[in-house]
């Protein structure tokens, strides 16, 4: 167990619709990554919150955001799903935003499109 | 952009036999590098980090890596393969500022009895 939890666990959902993957960090940790995990992209780093600010962006989606609360929990929106969408969408956390600490994974959101 | 890249998708070896998991990095400055191990329906775990401290880097559960600079090379190693080793492995490397981890594709890892 890394600390790091995800909920939901599974989620299905049609074309055009929207979803909330929620994630909270371990204990003290500040920073906050999200990443996808697909057959077609392999994993991919999506965005990057720190004590609540965008750290740095990756190959996130227009349709894709996020945010990071001031209980550094934090939620990836997804919006306007596409089939494409559907992947495992990890979080991860870690003490620091930089310096090569290393993360801590979540086990995970699986999202299906239909 | 910096990338990794992890040769074979798919490794089998025996039961008791050398695991060697091949892993490149491109960068013009030595990042952060790292290993992680997926097993199925499981979120990633840290394996072992290289962070300039040490060139040969112990990990858990037997494995480890060394960093090669002129070869630019990260590649783990396990001297006795055991059956509960088989899972997917990835490379992955960050820079010192703020960013995500980029992984390779993943090599799968494959332990015959």
């Amino acid at each position: 167990d890394s600390g790091v939890t995800q909920t939901p666990k599974h989620l299905i959902t049609a074309t055009g619709q929207r979803v909330t993957l929620r994630c909270s960090p371990r204990s003290g940790d500040l920073s906050v990554y999200w990443y996808q995990q697909s057959l077609d992209q392999g994993l991919q780093f999506l965005i990057q919150y720190y004590n609540g600010e965008e750290r740095a962006k990756g190959n996130i989606l227009e349709r894709f955001s996020a945010q990071q609360f001031p209980d550094l929990h934090s939620e990836l929106n997804l919006s306007s799903l596409e089939l494409g969408d559907s992947a495992l969408y990890f979080c991860a956390s870690s003490r620091e935003g930089q310096g090569g600490f290393e993360q801590f994974f979540g086990p995970g959101t699986r999202l299906t499109v239909l | 952009a910096q990338s990794v890249t992890q040769l074979g998708s798919h490794v089998s070896v025996s039961e008791g036999a050398l695991v060697l998991l091949r892993c490149n990095y491109s960068s013009s400055v030595p990042p952060y590098l790292f290993w992680y191990v997926q097993y199925p329906n499981q979120g990633l775990q840290l394996l072992l980090k290289y962070t300039s401290a040490a060139t040969l880097v112990k990990g858990i559960n037997g494995f480890e890596a060394e960093f090669k600079k002129s070869e630019t090379s990260f590649h783990l190693t396990k001297p006795s393969a055991h059956m509960s080793d088989a899972a997917e492995y990835f490379c992955a490397r960050m820079g010192g500022g703020a960013d995500g981890l980029t992984f390779g594709k993943g090599t799968h890892l494959i332990i015959q009895p």
